[in-house]
């Protein structure tokens, strides 16, 4: 069985400000997919940025980062220079091997992030 | 252009009365999937088809089927909604790494 912990349901940021969403996992597979969706309040879930568990740097895509520390089981999301766009649920997630490369994930609770002008 | 297209966006339909959600998709995509999302939670994932193979999480009631007549469509059926069952129902495709979903349709159980 997978689980993954979000203990922030909610944040607040500055606007142009960085901001850290915590996400720890736990997992007995030894290959798995870490993954981070925001689901903005129309309810479309939108994928930002996805590390393989085997992938030695962290993935970055923009102004996301995944901070993946394997040996603590965390997977942090970090948003660089928020804006009010960003606004929205952000959503942690596991991957465990489904039909050839697809997965099916297993979601955190989620957090909610604010940004402030 | 939507990828993931899910219809209606918002369902109302009454305690016991069969209702019917419908998802499309334009990426041809072998996998979907059918997640349900309450108030406030996380998306839980009801069942997933690669190509025809359809796979039921243990835990998904036997109200809830599906139907996937083609790799365009899939349908996720309720038989006898509960109130319970009032959520968001998510669609969604799979290519490699990355869930392409649709905007969901909102199911209220009155």
């Amino acid at each position: 069985a997978q689980k993954i912990t979000q203990t922030q349901p909610g944040m607040f940021v500055q606007e142009k400000e960085a901001v850290t969403l915590d996400c720890t996992y736990d997992t007995s597979d030894q290959s798995y997919g870490l993954f981070w969706y925001k689901q903005p309040s129309s309810g479309e879930m939108i994928f930002l940025i996805y590390q393989g568990s085997y992938d030695e740097q962290n993935a970055t895509e923009g102004r996301y980062s995944l901070n993946f520390q394997k040996a603590r089981k965390s997977a942090n999301l970090v948003i660089s220079a928020s804006q009010l766009g960003d606004s929205a649920m952000y959503f942690c997630a596991i991957g465990e091997p489904g039909g050839g490369s697809n997965y099916k994930l297993t979601f955190g609770k989620g957090t909610l992030l604010t940004v402030n002008p | 252009d939507a990828m993931v297209i899910q219809n209606p966006r918002y369902q109302v339909t009454q305690f016991g009365k069969p209702v019917t959600l419908s998802c499309s998709q334009t990426l041809n995509h072998n996998v979907m999937y059918w997640y349900q999302q309450k108030s406030s939670q996380a998306p839980k994932l009801l069942f997933h088809y690669y190509d025809k193979d359809f796979n039921n999480e243990a835990d998904t009631p036997d109200n809830f089927q599906s139907r996937r007549p083609n790799t365009s469509f899939c349908f996720l059926d309720i038989r006898s909604p509960g109130l319970g069952d009032t959520a968001m129902y998510l669609c969604a495709t799979a290519s490699w790494e990355k869930l392409f979903f649709g905007s969901g349709t909102q199911l209220s159980v009155l």
